[in-house]
C-alpha cells in the first residue's frame, strides 16, 4: 500500500488551463503538506493543512488553491496556468503529535505548461 | 526563524571515495534533523534521522551524528557506490511548530 499518493504523475498542459492534482494518504497522520520543487531541485513549502484547517500559507499566487475534503486528502486547484508554474510539486503527511517523526512524501506530480 | 544550510553540490565522486555532505542549522529548542534522498523521478524518502543531541543516525552505510554544539548534522558515507546518485536533502522539523525546513539539496554523483 501506497503512503502518501498523489494523481498524475505528469500533467502536460496549456496556459491559461485550471488543473488540479489530488493527494491521499493512509497514514492516520493529522497533518499535509503541498511542496513545489523548482529545476534546481529546490524545495518550497506552499501550504499546511493540520485536522483539515490551514495553518502554513505561504506566498503563493492566490490561482494556487488547497481543499481538503477530509484530513486524508488535500487537493491543489490552479487556475489560469502560467509557464512559471511549471514544476514537480509534492504532497507529504506527518503525525501532529509525534515532533520527532518524519514527513512522508508522494512521489510527485510533473507540472509542464506549455 | 528556523533554517538549514547545506552544503551546495553538484558533487562528483568516484566509487569507493568517501561522502562528506555539510548541514548546518538554526533553531529555537530541540529539533529533530533528517537526512532525505530523492532518486531521479522519485519523491524524496527518509535517508536517517536524530532526535537529540549526540544521537547517531545511520542507514544503508552512510551515516549523521547530531551535534548540538556546532549545530551541524553533516552526512558521511565511507564508501559511495554507484546506485547513491541522487540529491540529498537535510531538514529540521521545529519543536515548537509543525513545519520541516529543508536545505537546497546537494547533488551527488558517482562514477564507476
Amino acid at each position: 500500500d501506497t503512503a502518501v499518493s498523489q494523481t498524475p504523475k505528469y500533467l502536460v498542459t496549456q496556459m491559461g488551463n485550471d488543473k488540479s492534482i489530488k493527494c491521499e494518504q493512509n497514514l492516520g497522520h493529522d497533518t499535509m503538506y503541498w511542496y513545489k520543487q523548482d529545476s534546481k531541485k529546490f524545495l518550497k513549502i506552499m501550504f499546511s493543512y493540520n485536522n483539515k484547517e490551514l495553518i502554513i500559507n505561504e506566498t503563493v499566487p492566490n490561482r494556487f488553491s488547497p481543499k481538503s475534503p477530509d484530513k486524508a486528502h488535500l487537493n491543489l486547484h490552479i487556475n489560469s496556468l502560467e509557464l512559471g508554474d511549471s514544476a514537480v510539486y509534492f504532497c507529504a503527511s506527518s503525525q501532529d503529535r509525534l515532533r520527532d517523526t518524519e514527513a512522508f512524501f508522494g512521489q510527485g506530480t510533473r507540472l509542464t505548461v506549455v | 526563524g528556523d533554517s538549514v544550510t547545506q552544503m551546495e553540490g553538484p558533487v562528483t565522486l568516484s566509487e569507493e571515495a568517501c561522502l562528506t555532505i555539510n548541514c548546518t542549522y538554526t533553531a529555537t529548542g530541540y529539533p529533530s534533523l533528517f537526512w532525505y534522498v530523492q532518486y531521479p523521478g522519485e519523491g524524496l524518502q527518509l535517508l536517517l534521522k536524530a532526535t537529540k543531541a549526540d544521537d547517531k543516525g545511520s542507514n544503508k552505510g552512510f551515516e549523521a551524528t547530531y551535534r548540538k554544539e556546532t549545530t551541524s548534522f553533516h552526512l558521511e558515507k565511507g564508501s559511495v557506490q554507484v546506485s547513491d546518485s541522487a540529491v540529498y536533502f537535510c531538514a529540521l522539523r521545529s519543536f515548537t511548530g509543525n513545519q520541516f525546513y529543508f536545505g537546497t539539496g546537494t547533488s551527488l554523483t558517482v562514477i564507476p
